[in-house]
């Protein structure tokens, strides 16, 4: 069975520019959560998503967004790009809505974005 | 304050070696979660176990074990007879109620074993 997937795997952008990472989770789960890692960090966490509702968000500005899709697939928009945005973006996939303290969260292998 | 530390930044042995990933976390809710994760140079985060604040029993799975001691917030890991596959980065996490339950990760324990 495939796990979960991202797209795409490297990404380079110029300040001020727009992302869209798109992330497809593990067949039959319904839940994807959306982090950011920095280099040398441990993941921070940005959104939850379950049945196409936001159900949790990180202390991110308005500058992050992201929706979830009715097959469960999910894609998440950042504007008006800081080179602060710099860092792996890790996708999660869960079985249910429960929280992480319920769910074992399947990780994708991320997508590495550079802004320049 | 940092909820969860990892105060080893990176650790380096040779293989065979037995080796501990030290992890201390805080928090104020009485019921929370404790996690470690592996991440290979691949970049995929690896689940490698979750506990319960009301279960302090130790647990072994293979050549890991996890010591979990409440009386001082710890959650450390231990690999016995490191193997080179073993090199990664360790993260250890905390959900808790006051976060409504999602994951609060410490920095990370860059582990390497030398052949």
């Amino acid at each position: 069975d495939a796990g979960v997937t991202q797209s795409p795997t490297h990404l380079i952008k110029t300040r001020g520019q727009q992302v869209t990472l798109r992330c497809s989770p593990i067949s039959g789960h319904k839940s994807v959560s959306w982090y950011q890692q920095v280099l040398g960090q441990g993941p921070q966490f940005i959104f939850q998503y379950y049945e196409k509702e936001e159900r949790g968000r990180g202390n991110f500005p308005d500058r992050f967004s992201a929706r979830q899709f009715p097959n469960y697939s999910s894609e998440l928009n950042v504007n008006a790009l800081l080179l602060g945005d710099s860092a792996l973006y890790l996708c999660a996939s869960s079985l249910s809505k429960r929280e992480a303290s319920y769910n074992e969260q399947f990780f994708g292998p991320g997508t590495r974005l550079t802004v320049l | 304050a940092q909820k969860v530390t990892q105060a080893q930044t990176e650790i380096s042995v040779v293989e065979k070696e037995d080796v501990t990933l030290d992890c201390v976390y805080e928090t104020r809710d009485t019921t929370y979660y404790l996690f470690w994760y592996k991440q290979p140079p691949s970049g995929e985060l690896v689940f490698l176990i979750r506990r319960n604040s009301f279960d302090e029993q130790n647990e072994i799975s293979g050549r890991y074990s996890w010591n979990f001691q409440k009386s001082t917030s710890s959650f450390n890991f231990t690999i016995t007879a490191s193997q080179v596959v073993d090199s990664a980065v360790y993260f250890c996490a905390l959900s808790e109620a006051e976060s409504n339950y999602q994951l609060i990760w410490g920095a990370g324990t860059k582990l390497i074993i030398k052949p």
